[in-house]
C-alpha cells in the first residue's frame, strides 16, 4: 500500500528564512507525488506535482520539491519565507494500483516577523 | 474557468433534516470527488465519480448519498446526520481518475450538525 509520512506536525521559521517541509513516501511502484497548501477555512491548492519527469519540480509561490528515489523523499522547500506562507501543507501520493490520492497528516507552517 | 465551486459555504442542520451540498466545475474534468475533513486532520476520501458513474465508495454510511447529474455537477445529499458528521466537506475534480493528475479543490462547505 502507498503512504506518505510528513515529519513534523509544526514548523516555525522567521520571515526570510529557508522553509523545509519533509515528506517521505512508501510505494512499491513509481509514485506520483503532490504538495498541497490549505489556508484557514479554505480548500486545498496544488503547489506542485512530480509525475516522473524532472526530479526537481518548481511550483507556485516560489516553492520547489526534489524527488529523491534513493531516500524515498519529496521534501518541499522555499528559499525565503513570507508571512503569507503560513498555512497547512499536505504531501500526497497516488499511482500504482490505486488512483486514490492519499494524504499525509499535514504540517502547519508558522512564519514569525 | 479553473475553479471548483461549492455551495453553500456554511450549513447548519438538525439531525432530522435533509440537505444537499452542491459542487460545480466547468473545466471539462471527468472525475469528481467528495472528501471529508475534520479539524487538524487530512482530507478523507468519501466518493469518486468517473465519467458520471460512481467508481469508489469508501464504505461511507448511507446517510450520505452522492449524485452526479452530469459531467459538471456533483451533489451530496445528507439525511439523518449525527453531530460527529460535522466537518469541512470538500469537492475536487481532475481530468480523469488516473493517478498522475492533480486535483482541483473547491473551498468547501463547513457543515455543523446540531
Amino acid at each position: 500500500a502507498q503512504s506518505v509520512t510528513q515529519l513534523g506536525s509544526h514548523v516555525s521559521v522567521s520571515e526570510g528564512a529557508l522553509v523545509l517541509l519533509r515528506c517521505n513516501y512508501s510505494s512499491s511502484v513509481p509514485p506520483y507525488l503532490f504538495w498541497y497548501v490549505q489556508y484557514p477555512n479554505q480548500g486545498l491548492q496544488l503547489l506542485l506535482k512530480y509525475t516522473s519527469a524532472a526530479t526537481l519540480v518548481k511550483g507556485i509561490n516560489g516553492f520547489e520539491a526534489e524527488f529523491k528515489k534513493s531516500e524515498t523523499s519529496f521534501h518541499l522547500t522555499k528559499p525565503s519565507a513570507h508571512m503569507s506562507d503560513a498555512a497547512e501543507y499536505f504531501c500526497a501520493v497516488s499511482g500504482g494500483n490505486t488512483d486514490k490520492l492519499i494524504f499525509g497528516t499535514g504540517t502547519r507552517l508558522q512564519v514569525f516577523p | 474557468d479553473t475553479e471548483v465551486t461549492q455551495t453553500p459555504k456554511h450549513l447548519v442542520m438538525g439531525m432530522t433534516n435533509k440537505k444537499s451540498l452542491k459542487c460545480e466545475q466547468h473545466m471539462g474534468h471527468r472525475a469528481m470527488y467528495w472528501y471529508k475533513q475534520k479539524a487538524k486532520k487530512p482530507p478523507e476520501l468519501m466518493f469518486v465519480y468517473s465519467y458520471e458513474k460512481l467508481s469508489i465508495n469508501e464504505s461511507v454510511p448511507s446517510r450520505f448519498s452522492p449524485e452526479c447529474p452530469n459531467s459538471s455537477l456533483l451533489n451530496l445529499h445528507l439525511h439523518a446526520l449525527q453531530p460527529e458528521d460535522s466537518a469541512l466537506y470538500l469537492c475536487a475534480s481532475s481530468q480523469a481518475q488516473e493517478g498522475s493528475y492533480g486535483y482541483t479543490f473547491g473551498s468547501g462547505t463547513r457543515l455543523t450538525v446540531v
